[in-house]
């Protein structure tokens, strides 16, 4: 079966370090996410991307957050200074098209300390 | 803005029991999507629902979309110790087709 592959697992990093985070979106899907979830409660909507730019953004996705799809197969994000609050679980997704095939990675711990 | 609202919060059966959750909103969705989540993991799609009135299932899960659109249920039928996890709905925003709006979740726990 077809998965959202996200590296790394897990990632400690100091605060006001840049930290990039790695997805593969399932091949043949056109829309890719990220989602964030603080520990103990949901998921959030941060970003999409359709056509190699951001449809939407959250208010969440500030001007620290960025992210890129620098070849075919990866979409990145970065978090450009890191703070103690963007403590989470981040998730990518992919989609055939809108809620189709919504797909989930199985996540990057990212831990600021 | 559109919110999704899950009950219970929380249930702890016996194994071989049936369960049933649902979640309800204030606002039409036209596409209801149902995960579960195993810790540390991320959300796994059960059932999605596409049309109103759809009752569909997925082995001993089953899911319907509520006629009024603002409601969807999650039956679990005779659960094992696997079905522990987190379950939520989700939906995408109407004036959106691209994100996602989460539940808060229902936590599952069995006891063998």
């Amino acid at each position: 079966e077809p998965e959202v592959t996200q590296t790394p697992s897990h990632q400690v990093t100091q605060m006001g370090q840049e930290v990039i985070l790695r997805c593969v979106p399932i091949s043949n899907h056109l829309y890719f996410y990220w989602y964030r979830q603080i520990l103990g409660q949901k998921v959030e909507f941060l970003v999409s991307f359709y056509n190699n730019e951001i449809s939407e953004k959250s208010e969440i996705f500030d001007d620290q957050f960025s992210v890129e799809r620098p070849d075919g197969s990866n979409f990145t994000l970065k978090i450009r200074s890191t703070k103690l609050e963007d403590s989470a679980m981040y998730f990518c997704a992919s989609s055939e098209f809108g809620a189709y095939g919504y797909t989930f990675g199985s996540g990057t711990r990212l831990t600021v300390v | 803005g559109q919110q999704l609202n899950q009950s219970p919060q929380s249930m702890f059966i016996q194994e071989g029991e049936d369960v049933s959750m649902n979640c309800t909103s204030s606002s039409i969705f036209n596409t209801w999507l149902w995960y579960k989540q195993d810790p540390g993991e991320g959300p796994v799609l059960l059932i999605a629902l596409y049309k109103a009135g759809e009752l569909t299932s997925n082995g001993r899960l089953t899911a319907q979309f509520g006629i009024t659109r603002k409601d969807s249920f999650l039956n679990i039928s005779a659960s094992i110790p696997s079905d522990v996890g987190i379950y939520f709905c989700a939906g995408p925003r109407m004036d959106s087709s691209y994100k996602l709006i989460f539940g808060s979740g229902t936590r599952l726990l069995v006891r063998p």
